[in-house]
């Protein structure tokens, strides 16, 4: 795999169920984000890590969870999927994480929740 | 409050110029990115400007004023394929991307 990878492209979940949304990068970046992006809305951070092994809480946290056990992988976790998390969502690295640096997307999963 | 403002949808011809604008009030100002995005597709580095002035690469440029907060990106000799969203990005004092909601540049031939 080169860059980004995200699983699945897309799905449609029943409101209440657990999700796990799977990204992983194969360019040894130190940090990762999760996005989500809805029409008229810019980019809003959920969660995001520095390192493997820590992570912090974005712009919209609520009702979404993270772990960062390793430097490839960066999982999202919704406990119990609600309407309003329908949207698309974008894991990106970048390098350090100093915030001065390009961030790169992965292709995207999009959500349904009904 | 941090806001950035673009306009929502610009249309222009192929082979012509578009300006698109981006206006922002955020808390501090470590530099500001450009990114292209096509329908469907996630979001691609276009530029980075920390410092006044303009950064020129291709048919691509972008222009930054730190004391009007205030940044375009320049598209010259427009092609069919620049049909996408172009999303402004500023990063504030905590170094955290504050997005824009992105424009929509549609392209006729």
């Amino acid at each position: 795999i080169a860059g980004i990878t995200q699983a699945p492209t897309s799905q449609i979940l029943a409101a209440g169920r657990r999700m796990t949304l799977r990204c992983t990068q194969d360019m040894r970046h130190n940090a990762m984000y999760w996005y989500r992006q809805d029409l008229g809305l810019g980019l809003r951070l959920i969660h995001y890590s520095n390192t493997a092994g820590t992570t912090g809480k974005g712009e919209v946290p609520d009702g979404y969870s993270v772990s960062r056990a390793n430097t490839d992988d960066f999982p999202l976790t919704l406990a119990s999927a609600v309407p309003s998390q329908t949207s698309v969502y974008f894991c990106a690295s970048s390098d350090t994480g100093t915030g001065q640096e390009t961030q790169y997307f992965g292709p995207g999963t999009r959500l349904l929740v009904l | 409050g941090q806001n950035i403002d673009q306009p929502t949808e610009m249309t222009a011809t192929e082979g012509a110029i578009v300006q698109i604008n981006c206006t922002y009030q955020t808390s501090g100002f470590n530099g500001l990115f450009w990114y292209q995005q096509h329908a469907g597709e996630a979001p691609t580095f276009l530029s980075y400007n920390v410092l006044d002035g303009l950064e020129e690469k291709g048919r691509f440029s972008s222009f930054l004023s730190r004391s009007k907060g205030y940044s375009y990106l320049l598209l010259k000799e427009l092609q069919m394929k620049d049909s996408a969203s172009y999303l402004c990005a500023v990063i504030d004092s905590n170094y955290q991307l504050i997005w824009g909601a992105g424009t929509k540049l549609i392209i006729k031939p």
